[in-house]
């Protein structure tokens, strides 16, 4: 069974500053997934961005990037240049690499972009 | 590009009556996976299928069924309806385990 722990219910930050959100997970599995979603107000449920755990580089997309530490089990996402477009809840979530691919969520951080 | 698509996206029901939410997945996506997720509370697996095959199943109770149909699309069947089955409901679909991509949501209200 996999874990997945986001020890900040709520953070905030302000326009145009760098936040980092945190996460840890555990595992049993030597191949699995780990994804940060972002769920804005209006709930839809948004990739942000995906690191397959094989891989020792850490994944970025524009903004986000993470710093994926495999040994400590943790997966925290760094948002740069915040935009208020970020406020929303971001979910950290994991699956197993091999046929089962339903995902574990953690609790959800919600984030504030303060103008 | 095509998305998941879910329907409707409100439902309002009574209670003990029957919920039908409809899933049609990217075109060319193998699995479907559905999740439950109650106010402020992070998303719960349900069940997922496989090549119209049902492949997990999670905290799904024995008041709700699914199932995958030749045309790849999923329907979730809800009876007995209980106030706290208000919720927000996605599915998602996925290639094997690329594209995990997810519908926008049916927001199922029990009264």
């Amino acid at each position: 069974a996999q874990t997945v722990t986001q020890s900040q219910p709520e953070m905030s930050v302000q326009e145009a500053e760098t936040v980092t959100l945190s996460c840890t997970y555990d595992t049993s599995e030597s191949n699995y997934y780990l994804f940060w979603y972002k769920q804005p107000p209006s709930r839809q449920m948004i990739l942000v961005i995906r690191q397959e755990a094989y891989k020792q580089q850490n994944a970025t997309e524009n903004r986000f990037s993470v710093n994926f530490q495999k040994a400590a089990k943790s997966f925290s996402l760094k948002i740069s240049d915040s935009q208020l477009g970020d406020t929303a809840m971001y979910f950290c979530a994991s699956h197993s690499g091999g046929s089962n691919y339903k995902l574990t969520f953690g609790k959800g951080t919600l984030l504030t972009v303060n103008p | 590009a095509a998305g998941v698509i879910q329907s409707p996206r409100h439902l309002i029901k009574e209670k003990r009556e029957t919920a039908t939410l409809k899933c049609y997945p990217i075109p060319r996506h193998d699995t479907v996976y559905w999740y439950q997720q109650g106010p402020g509370q992070d998303p719960q697996f349900l069940i997922s299928f496989y090549e119209k095959m049902q492949s997990d199943k999670g905290s799904i109770p024995d008041r709700f069924s699914a199932q995958q149909f030749s045309d790849y699309h999923s329907e979730l069947n809800m009876s007995s309806l209980e106030l706290g089955d208000s919720a927000l409901y996605f599915c998602a679909s996925s290639l094997l385990v690329n594209g995990y991509t997810f519908g926008s949501g049916t927001r199922l209200t029990v009264v």
